[in-house]
């Protein structure tokens, strides 16, 4: 199974820009790139996905390389809700698992 | 919306005990799965599901049973708990293709003494 490494933790201030990475370099051409974020005491809840173009909703925009051996999540403003673990998960073309790694704690201060 | 809803939310055993994790989804999704969160740690997927009668096995799936006979239940079942049971446990279902968002129950949170 394709691995992603994601920083433990990082910190933003509010309204400001926050850049999430992810690194997957064993990524196959099948292998969707999802984000995930889990906020305090709930269940992951979906953010975004993509596959090889740039993809915008109205959570955050995800920026994927060329080579789709990385991504980032950006989200455009923090606010406080956005404090919470992201995940950064591959996802093969069909019926295949979704495997968590340990995620990035996000902290937005004031 | 129910979405994905387990039951129950808190649940405590002893030692030894049985139980079942409740897990039902109203989307008609095909693919369910289960995984359990540690403090302070990532999921870890336990058991899956890609239809009923399809199951297969996760990251950690000794001491849990699955069986999935419609395709809206996906039950988990601890046969003797043991301490090292004491998690959150989530359910998730999805369409199975891999461009799909997957949705997660509200999770429950069992202790085993």
């Amino acid at each position: 199974d394709a691995k992603t490494t994601q920083p433990n933790s990082m910190e933003s201030n509010e309204e400001e820009p926050v850049h999430l990475p992810c690194n997957h370099s064993t990524i196959s051409g099948t292998d969707y790139i999802h984000w995930y974020r889990q906020l305090p005491s709930q269940g992951p809840e979906y953010v975004i996905h993509g596959l090889t173009s740039n993809v915008n909703n109205r959570m955050a925009s995800l920026a994927i390389a060329e080579d789709r051996k990385s991504s980032t999540l950006i989200l455009h403003r923090a606010t406080l809700r956005d404090a919470a673990v992201y995940y950064c998960i591959l996802r093969r073309g069909h019926n295949n698992d979704m495997r968590f790694g340990a995620g990035t704690r996000l902290t937005v201060k004031p | 919306n129910a979405g994905v809803t387990q039951t129950p939310k808190f649940q405590v055993l002893k030692t030894g005990q049985s139980m079942t994790l409740q897990c039902a989804q109203d989307m008609n999704h095909e693919y369910m799965s289960w995984y359990r969160q540690d403090p302070g740690m990532g999921l870890r997927l336990i058991h899956y599901s890609v239809g009923a009668g399809i199951t297969d096995q996760g990251e950690v799936p000794n001491g849990y049973n699955v069986s999935r006979s419609t395709t809206e239940d996906f039950p988990l079942r601890l046969l003797s708990a043991a301490p090292s049971q004491t998690s959150v446990y989530f359910c998730a279902s999805s369409s199975p293709e891999g461009n799909t968002e997957a949705f997660f129950g509200q999770g429950t949170r069992l202790t085993v003494v």
